[in-house]
């Protein structure tokens, strides 16, 4: 079964600084990959997605993604934090086969220091 | 204005009680999902449906229940067999075709505490 690990459950960074959330998956072949964040009692949203299709992926809010195959890691970049961007932040992977759900990482909780 | 929509917002329950949860899309997406998000455990799928009168177990389905009557409703109920019920519960739902395959759309969340 596919699987990811958030390796950091806390970041902290200063606003204006660069943001690195990373992301290791574990499958047997090239999977697909989600980015999400989400905002105090809110729901989910789409950051950014990998699908294969290239290995750099751009998502919303200048955020982006380096899916690296030798080191199975997706892990998720910004060049300059906002302080808009201190939210809690998940990793995921289709759990199998069809349409079965994600498997989800136990998130990143991003703080953005002023 | 397409979305998923989840009510109550808030939803208190005593214990014993049976609670249900309210999801509805008109994104006209096959796939509907429940999960639960528990401080620091990421989320945990419940149940999931890719058809109308048909759905499967997740991973933490029991003390669960779930109907799809209608392709744009999977409402999900809290028996008074969970045993730890308090938690935010979050629905999706997802196109099984197309560009945004495999890309799960979520709703706003109900809160569930257990009184």
């Amino acid at each position: 079964a596919q699987s990811v690990t958030q390796l950091d459950s806390h970041v902290s960074v200063s606003e204006g600084t660069p943001v690195l959330l990373r992301c290791n998956y574990s499958s047997s072949y090239s999977p697909s990959l989600f980015w999400y964040v989400q905002h105090p009692n809110k729901g989910l949203q789409l950051l950014l997605k990998y699908t294969s299709a290239a290995t750099l992926v751009k998502g919303i809010n200048g955020f982006e993604a380096e899916f690296k195959k030798s080191e199975t890691s997706f892990h998720l970049t910004k060049p300059s934090a906002h302080m808009s961007d201190a939210a809690e932040y998940f990793c995921a992977t289709p759990s199998g086969g069809g349409a079965d759900g994600l498997t989800f990482g136990k998130g990143t909780h991003l703080i953005i220091q002023p | 204005d397409g979305g998923i929509t989840q009510s109550p917002k808030y939803l208190f329950r005593k214990e014993g009680q049976n609670v249900t949860l309210s999801c509805e899309q008109n994104l006209n997406h096959d796939a509907m999902y429940w999960y639960r998000q528990d401080p620091g455990q990421g989320l945990r799928l419940i149940y999931y449906s890719q058809i109308v009168n048909d759905f499967q177990k997740g991973d933490i389905a029991e003390g669960y229940s779930v109907s799809r009557e209608k392709k744009e409703s999977f409402p999900l109920t809290v028996t008074s067999a969970q045993k730890n019920p308090t938690a935010f519960y979050l629905c999706a739902s997802s196109p099984l075709r197309g560009a945004s395959y495999n890309e799960q759309f979520f709703g706003p969340g109900t809160r569930l505490t257990v009184l």
